[in-house]
């Protein structure tokens, strides 16, 4: 079973809409990444966490912004969203330097 | 260059054979990890090295850090293998370098 959830796993949205996507985990830990995957390609990390009130932006730049007031929780939102931002979002968690665990993804249309 | 690079890109295979998916990358790592990717998107780790070699049921892993080349192999392939692999490297300081895939096929 999945300990990473992410929501919605599938959105269609018009250009200029607001949205935000969600990232839950129970595992209690402390980093948490998004990574942003256009199809085919390779994932490219987009922001990451170190904890409570930690955010950074990743290698790749992203207008989307995240926030991390709980542990547990590191939604990503997109003010106005664009045609371009169209790409799959995924979520990952790691208690130290090496373990990983992804969610599921979360495959964003933005017509 | 990408820095982890992986072969072959796409990979049909027979139910039954012995798959070899290779990883070769060029930066200093932590550990490597083996990922499985659905077609649904969603990602399963499937093993994490340093060094060595490890094994899950009918996967296996290796990795040889002087020669910086790790690769992931199937013992009697079934359809339900067919996913894209991804190896991903954990290089300092602490970030994730992907590869852009092994796209696996099997067919009964």
């Amino acid at each position: 079973e999945a300990d990473i959830y992410q929501t919605p796993r599938y959105l269609v949205i018009g250009t200029g809409k607001k949205i935000t996507l969600e990232c839950s985990q129970t595992m209690g830990h402390d980093k948490m990444y998004w990574y942003q995957q256009d199809p085919g390609m390779e994932l490219h990390l987009i922001h990451y966490s170190y904890g409570v009130n930690s955010t950074e932006k990743g290698d790749l730049s992203s207008e989307s912004t995240v926030s991390r007031i709980r542990t547990e929780h590191f939604p990503l939102t997109l003010e106005s969203a664009r045609p371009s931002h169209t790409s799959q979002y995924l979520c990952a968690s790691s208690p130290d330097r090496y373990g990983y665990t992804f969610g599921s993804g979360t495959r964003l249309t933005v017509v | 260059k990408n820095e982890v690079e992986q072969s072959p890109q796409n990979l049909t295979a027979q139910e039954g054979e012995f798959i070899t998916i290779n990883c070769s990358y060029s930066v200093g790592i932590s550990a490597l990890h083996w990922l499985q990717q659905h077609p649904g998107g969603g990602i399963v780790s499937l093993f994490m090295l340093s060094s060595g070699k490890k094994k899950h049921g009918r996967l296996i892993a290796t990795i040889n850090i002087q020669e910086k080349h790790s690769s992931l192999h199937i013992t009697a392939s079934h359809p339900r293998d067919s996913a894209v692999y991804i190896c991903a490297v954990r290089s300092a300081p602490d970030k994730l370098i992907f590869g852009t895939g092994t796209r696996l096929q099997v067919f009964p």
